[in-house]
């Protein structure tokens, strides 16, 4: 059964710092990995996207990386901003015909002035 | 192009009441997912249909639970009757689905409590 487990639970940073959430997952055999961001009362909004064959994916501050062998992912967070604050949510997908997500409990990210 | 649209935003019903929830993908999305995000934990799926078919469905309470997907758009998630443990935000989700490599996209959720 795959779980997937996202540490720290909470991170509290000085605005302008760089910073890295991770997430680890129990079974390697995944398709791709997501990275979402969650602002409170409000759904999910994807940040990256990275398939099974792929190392990492950059969208402008933001940096992902994947190693399926030791089954890990990375979500480095460049010059960090208060509206960076929010909660960090990564998610495996298990199935070819499903596209099912497994999610982790997420980061809850506060960037301070 | 428009997102996925949830309705209601914000629900609260007694115990043993009924509750519908409303959802209407990305247009041209085959893809349809409903998650329930319980308060301090990740998502986790509910149901997932492929067109107007049930792909899966393996963690839906099916005693209390029903969701339909009416000529592969619209999908409406029923809970009747509702228990205390089921309040958490009820989250939709579509995918163009090209076979484990797609993105998923969703909706604002909508938050229910059960009193």
């Amino acid at each position: 059964k795959q779980e997937v487990t996202q540490i720290p639970a909470a991170l509290s940073v000085p605005e302008g710092e760089n910073l890295v959430l991770n997430c680890s997952f129990t079974d390697s055999a995944i398709y791709n990995l997501q990275w979402f961001r969650q602002d409170p009362g409000k759904g999910l909004t994807s940040l990256l996207l990275i398939q099974s064959s792929q190392r990492e994916q950059t969208s402008g501050r933001l940096n992902a990386s994947l190693d399926k062998s030791s089954g890990r992912s990375t979500l480095y967070i460049a010059a960090s901003q208060p509206g960076d604050s929010a909660t960090y949510l990564c998610a495996v997908a298990v199935s070819y015909n499903t596209d099912k997500l497994i999610f982790g409990t997420g980061t809850r990210l506060q960037v301070f002035p | 192009e428009a997102g996925v649209a949830q309705s209601p935003r914000y629900k609260i019903i007694e115990k043993r009441q009924s509750v519908a929830f409303w959802c209407n993908p990305i247009s041209g999305h085959a893809t349809l997912y409903w998650y329930q995000q319980i308060l301090g934990q990740g998502p986790k799926l509910l149901i997932q249909f492929q067109n107007n078919g049930v792909v899966d469905d393996s963690q839906l309470p099916k005693d209390r639970f029903s969701a339909e997907r009416l000529k592969g758009v619209d999908s409406t998630l029923k809970i009747q009757p509702a228990k205390l443990e089921d309040s958490a935000v009820y989250l939709c989700a579509s995918s163009p689905w090209t076979g484990g490599t797609t993105e998923a996209f969703f909706g604002q959720g909508t938050r229910l409590t059960v009193v």
